[in-house]
């Protein structure tokens, strides 16, 4: 059972245009959430994250919102550049487990075309 | 200005073969996992530890093993590797317990044939 869901395995996106990328959760305990961006043949890299007592969280061309009530959060990526591309990857984590219960979606492949 | 280092990068074994994934982490990180990731999925916990000689159990345990006798290194133990343990392996770390925002090495990508 995939408590974390990106159901979009791919998005191509035009270079200086919005990236968005989605993600849905289950579990009402999730209380942090993350995003993480992987380069082939490269280990995941924090990016960005956002606790559950927030609805935004932005850093420079990064934004992620989280809609508790949907159980949804979405990256927002603008204006997004050739150097995006990569995988990107949702993860949370439930109250008081820390990294040791961090749970990741599928990933998806962002292609920014030049 | 390592971070976390990773060997070997790839590797093929026989099934019933056994080998060693090495870890190791230059920040003085007191958390370390493994984690395993499969096509098409996301990241699954196989082991983590808390400091050394202190481990326990993730998600995925089954068919590996770990030890930590000091800080800086987390090895992960394939015992009688199988098909099913074809996968990429990452290794991380993180300062604390904190809120899951993880350092990662390269990866290890093993299939077992």
């Amino acid at each position: 059972d995939q408590q974390v869901k990106q159901n979009s395995p791919s998005l191509s996106v035009q270079e200086g245009r919005i990236s968005i990328l989605n993600c849905d959760y289950t579990n009402s305990m999730f209380d942090y959430f993350l995003w993480y961006k992987k380069y082939p043949a490269e280990g995941p890299t924090f990016l960005i994250s956002i606790s559950s007592i927030k609805d935004k969280n932005e850093d420079g061309r990064f934004t992620v919102f989280l809609n508790k009530s949907a159980k949804h959060l979405s990256l927002h990526i603008v204006p997004s550049q050739p150097g995006d591309s990569a995988v990107y990857f949702c993860a949370a984590s439930a109250r008081g487990s820390g990294a040791n219960n961090l749970f990741f979606g599928t990933g998806t492949r962002l292609t920014v075309i030049p | 200005n390592a971070g976390v280092t990773q060997t070997p990068k790839f590797r093929i074994l026989k099934i019933g073969q056994s080998m060693t994934l090495q870890c190791t982490q230059d920040m003085n990180h007191n958390y370390m996992y493994w984690y395993r990731q499969d096509p098409g999925m996301g990241l699954k916990l196989i082991y983590y530890s808390v400091g050394a000689g202190i481990t326990d159990k993730g998600e995925v345990p089954n068919g590996y093993n770990v030890s930590r006798t000091t800080t800086e290194d987390f090895p992960l133990r394939l015992e009688l590797a199988a098909p099913s343990q074809t996968s990429v392996y990452f290794c991380a770390s993180s300062l604390d317990r904190g809120t899951g925002e993880l350092f990662f090495g390269e990866g290890s990508r093993l299939t077992v044939l």
